[in-house]
């Protein structure tokens, strides 16, 4: 089955500077790439997804990429802001609906002002 | 929107007790759920997969006659904790496909407390 790897665990920023999240995947059917960022006692919020027929995506301050061949995606945070900081989940899924979205570990985001 | 619910939001119970979850999409059918349990500072892992008029699919590990999976309909899917013990104390998240194959919809989860 799907395996998800993310780093790092933990991250610290400053105001204004970029952070990177890295997941790596196994499963190369694995073709829809979501991160989620996740307050304490809350659901799973999407803030950006990829498919597989592209390499990158962005959403303002936010970007993906996805490099299908080493079987890795990133999360792209730019001048970042103290309201940044939470939990945010890499996840991995074959684009069939009975399959079920696999997540990384986890990284929390602390972003000092 | 689709939108998934679950009830209770919070619920405590005692140890050897059952304890039921129900996860509802709201606005869409789901053929298909999925049920995640989440421990503290942990990632949400997932632990069977609800197929409306069949059997659910266990992950490995977790015991199909401890965490009974119900899916009667294509808009209702239920968890019931049987025997509940206190290391069954967790966020219960349940998720269902919205109407593209690709996008999940996640319930607000159900935070159980074993006493």
């Amino acid at each position: 089955g799907e395996n998800v790897e993310q780093h790092p665990s933990t991250l610290s920023v400053q105001e204004g500077d970029s952070a990177v999240i890295k997941c790596t995947y196994s499963d190369s059917a694995s073709n829809y790439f979501p991160w989620y960022k996740q307050e304490l006692g809350k659901r799973p919020q999407l803030i950006i997804d990829i498919r597989s027929n592209v390499g990158e995506k962005k959403d303002q301050r936010i970007a993906v990429t996805l490099n299908k061949t080493a079987k890795h995606f990133s999360l792209h945070i730019t001048e970042t802001q103290p309201e940044d900081s939470a939990v945010y989940f890499c996840a991995a899924k074959a684009g069939q609906a009975g399959t079920a979205l696999i997540f990384g570990k986890g990284t929390t985001l602390s972003v000092s002002s | 929107g689709a939108v998934v619910s679950q009830h209770p939001s919070r619920v405590i119970c005692k140890s050897g007790t059952s304890v039921k979850i129900e996860c509802r999409s709201l606005d869409f059918q789901a053929t298909t759920m999925f049920w995640y349990r989440q421990f503290p500072k942990q990632s949400l892992m997932l632990m069977a997969t609800s197929n409306e008029g069949s059997k659910a699919t266990y992950e490995q590990g977790v015991e199909k006659d401890k965490f009974l999976i119900n899916h009667a309909s294509l808009t209702l899917s239920t968890l019931t904790v049987t025997s509940a013990h206190p290391e069954d104390s967790s966020f219960y998240i349940c998720s269902a496909n919205g109407p593209s194959s690709y996008e999940q919809y996640f319930g607000p989860g159900t935070r159980l407390t074993v006493t």
